[in-house]
């Protein structure tokens, strides 16, 4: 069936580091992909999201370029902050109705 | 405008009781989803509703889940007969519709569950 895999954290980083935080999925067809993110005390949203192959998602200055040869969706930032310290998830849509969601990857940021 | 509201935020009970979990979705989204998310994991998908009906609730574990959403607006999981394995966090969602290339989820906080 449909799945996401995500690297495991916690990922620590110091301020103004390059993240990269590892995304991969397995589906039938063409699936969206999504990346929300929670802060602390606060519910998942949407960070960004490509709906198909060689789209770039972006927003706050991160980025995900949708892989289909690699059925990859890796999030990137150049220069982290430390309020980006949060759990990221990565996730997929398929038009079956439910949006699947990998196991989520702490990050940490120090100052 | 707000955003999809949660009740309660926490609830504690005993194995064996009953439980209600309710959601209120952002005004005028048709989709609704519960989500349920275990300690590091990412949320689980239990049931979607387009409108009032129940359109895939394949997610549910088992019968003593259930879920309604009968005026198509404010939704409650129920739970029944609760069980230690069933403390999580129930995550409630909604977005505008559910096709296409997917629109974005809406969350709420979340109710955490603990059964004792």
């Amino acid at each position: 069936g449909d799945s996401v895999t995500q690297m495991e954290g916690p990922v620590t980083l110091s301020e103004e580091a390059f993240l990269t935080i590892n995304c991969t999925y397995t589906a039938t067809g063409y699936p969206s992909l999504f990346w929300y993110v929670q802060y602390p005390g606060e519910g998942l949203q949407l960070l960004l999201k490509a709906t198909k192959a060689d789209d770039k998602g972006s927003n706050k200055g991160f980025e995900a370029t949708y892989r289909k040869e690699t059925t990859s969706f890796h999030l990137e930032k150049g220069s982290v902050q430390v309020s980006d310290s949060a759990v990221y998830f990565c996730a997929l849509y398929t038009g079956g109705f439910k949006t699947i969601f990998g196991a989520g990857t702490r990050l940490f940021v120090k100052a | 405008g707000a955003g999809v509201s949660q009740t309660p935020s926490n609830k504690v009970t005993e194995k064996g009781k009953y439980v209600e979990l309710r959601c209120d979705p952002i005004s005028g989204h048709t989709a609704l989803y519960w989500y349920r998310q275990s300690l590091g994991q990412g949320p689980e998908f239990l049931i979607y509703f387009q409108g009032t009906g129940a359109a895939d609730d394949s997610g549910l574990p088992n019968d003593r889940f259930f879920a309604v959403r009968p005026e198509g607006s404010v939704s409650t999981l129920k739970i029944q007969r609760t069980e230690r394995g069933d403390s999580a966090v129930y995550l409630c969602a909604s977005s505008l519709n559910a096709r296409g290339e997917g629109s974005p989820l809406h969350f709420g906080n979340g109710t955490r569950l603990t059964v004792t």
